[in-house]
């Protein structure tokens, strides 16, 4: 079955420290791409978003993601994470032959140390 | 206040009881979602709906049902509540085609007993 599969279920980081966080799909096609972050006690926003052009997208907050169509993954990086980046991430997909679906992965939790 | 509101955010039920959760979106957009969140799964499409009077299922739209009078609500109706429904759930809006950016409500969090 076609799915969207992030690898770190928990990360936990101390501050200033990187983080990636893995996101792989399945989809055969073209699709966009997308993170979510739920922050505790928030609704999910939206950190960044594929759909075309430079593989390398830049987000909100300092997040960033690298397209690479070759791996199928979509890895969400941050050269310095602070305490206020503890929350849940989400990696969202939506294969443009797949009408509006989106497929969302089971989630990262990080927690950064302070 | 503009935005995507859901209610209750707070829902215990019995098993075989009929539930209605509600959205409401200020923004006018033409498509709404909903989705459940379970550990371990992520969020999963359980129904979504194109306009008014449009509605088609997701990835897990059994024991559910929708329905779309009018833009700006999307009531989710669990029929007969079993315990396997037990979640939390989210509501989404976008704009046309759909496939962008997708705003979220707060969440309701359904205990079903």
């Amino acid at each position: 079955a076609q799915s969207v599969s992030q690898h770190n279920h928990h990360v936990i980081l101390s501050e200033a420290a990187s983080l990636e966080l893995g996101c792989n799909y399945s989809y055969g096609g073209t699709v966009n791409l997308f993170w979510y972050v739920q922050y505790p006690g928030q609704h999910l926003q939206l950190l960044l978003k594929y759909f075309s052009g430079d593989p390398l997208v830049k987000g909100i907050k300092g997040f960033e993601a690298e397209f690479i169509k070759s791996k199928f993954s979509f890895n969400l990086r941050k050269p310095s994470v602070q305490w206020s980046d503890t929350a849940e991430y989400f990696c969202a997909v939506n294969p443009n032959n797949a009408g509006n679906m989106l497929t969302f992965g089971g989630g990262t939790r990080l927690m950064v140390k302070p | 206040d503009a935005g995507i509101t859901q209610s209750p955010r707070y829902k215990i039920t019995e098993t075989g009881r009929q539930v209605t959760l509600m959205c409401h979106q200020t923004w006018s957009h033409s498509y709404m979602f909903w989705y459940r969140q379970d550990l371990g799964h992520g969020l999963r499409l359980i129904y979504y709906s194109a306009a008014a009077d449009i509605t088609d299922k997701g990835e897990v739209p059994d024991g559910y049902v929708v329905s779309r009078s009018k833009t700006e609500n999307f009531p989710l109706t669990l029929e007969s509540a079993t315990r396997s429904q037990t979640s939390v759930y989210f509501c989404a809006s976008s704009e046309p085609p759909g496939t962008d950016t997708q705003y979220f409500g707060p969440g309701t969090r359904l205990t079903v007993l």
